[in-house]
């Protein structure tokens, strides 16, 4: 059983559409992480939230804490073919992250 | 800039052959993590290195895994007799220790047991 439930499972969209994948938990988390990750790579980190109700913009990228510190949501505005990639989400409370198993996000040119 | 490193890249082993797979950390990173990621799984944490501290073994599956940490630095992840089930990409993650635990990822190991 995942810690971290992630939605959508997979995401098929075309090039300038707007998506938001969602990170949800019934634990608290200290932070909560998200990662890109591409065929035959690691995860890269893309952003740390740390407050409830943090808000962080990194260029189209957008991501949310929630209020309760248990889930997280990441938006996308007007996707290009290179936000393709697996997104995970993370949850850390001391140095152990827990992963839930990704949104996988294709975009269409 | 030195990222982390694992190889090999990609294994092959017969059921019942024990592996080796190796990761090189960041230079000055103490903290050091094992990751197994199978198909439609997130990442499934094995074990964790901190600096001289115990390691925390909790993930590690089976008693068949087991993970040393040289010098601080290179680890390696050994696992015995391997299964079937063991196939997956196996990633190493380092990280600066304290603080938010932000870890940076090698490339991974795809092992495969036929």
């Amino acid at each position: 059983t995942q810690l971290l439930e992630q939605s959508p499972q997979f995401l098929s969209i075309q090039e300038g559409e707007n998506l938001t994948v969602y990170c949800n938990s019934s634990s608290v988390f200290s932070s909560l992480q998200w990662y890109r990750q591409e065929p035959g790579e690691g995860p890269v980190l893309l952003v740390t939230v740390v407050t409830g109700g943090e808000v962080k913009k990194l260029k189209r990228l957008t991501f949310q804490f929630g209020d309760a510190r248990k889930d997280s949501s990441l938006h996308i505005t007007a996707a290009q073919p290179g936000d393709t990639g697996l997104y995970l989400c993370a949850g850390a409370n001391d140095y152990k992250l827990s992963f839930g198993a990704g949104t996988t996000v294709t975009v269409r040119a | 800039g030195a990222g982390v490193s694992q190889s090999p890249s990609n294994k092959v082993t017969e059921k019942g052959k024990d592996v080796e797979l190796r990761c090189d950390p960041i230079s000055g990173h103490t903290a050091l993590y094992w990751y197994r990621q199978s198909l439609g799984q997130g990442l499934e944490f094995l074990i964790y290195f901190q600096g001289n501290s115990a390691p925390d073994k909790s993930g590690l599956p089976s008693d068949r895994f087991s993970a040393e940490r040289t010098g601080g630095s290179v680890s390696t992840l050994t696992i015995q007799r391997t299964q079937q089930e063991d196939s997956a990409v196996y990633l190493c993650a380092s990280s600066l220790t304290t603080g938010r635990y932000e870890q940076y990822f090698g490339p991974g190991t795809r092992l495969t047991v036929t």
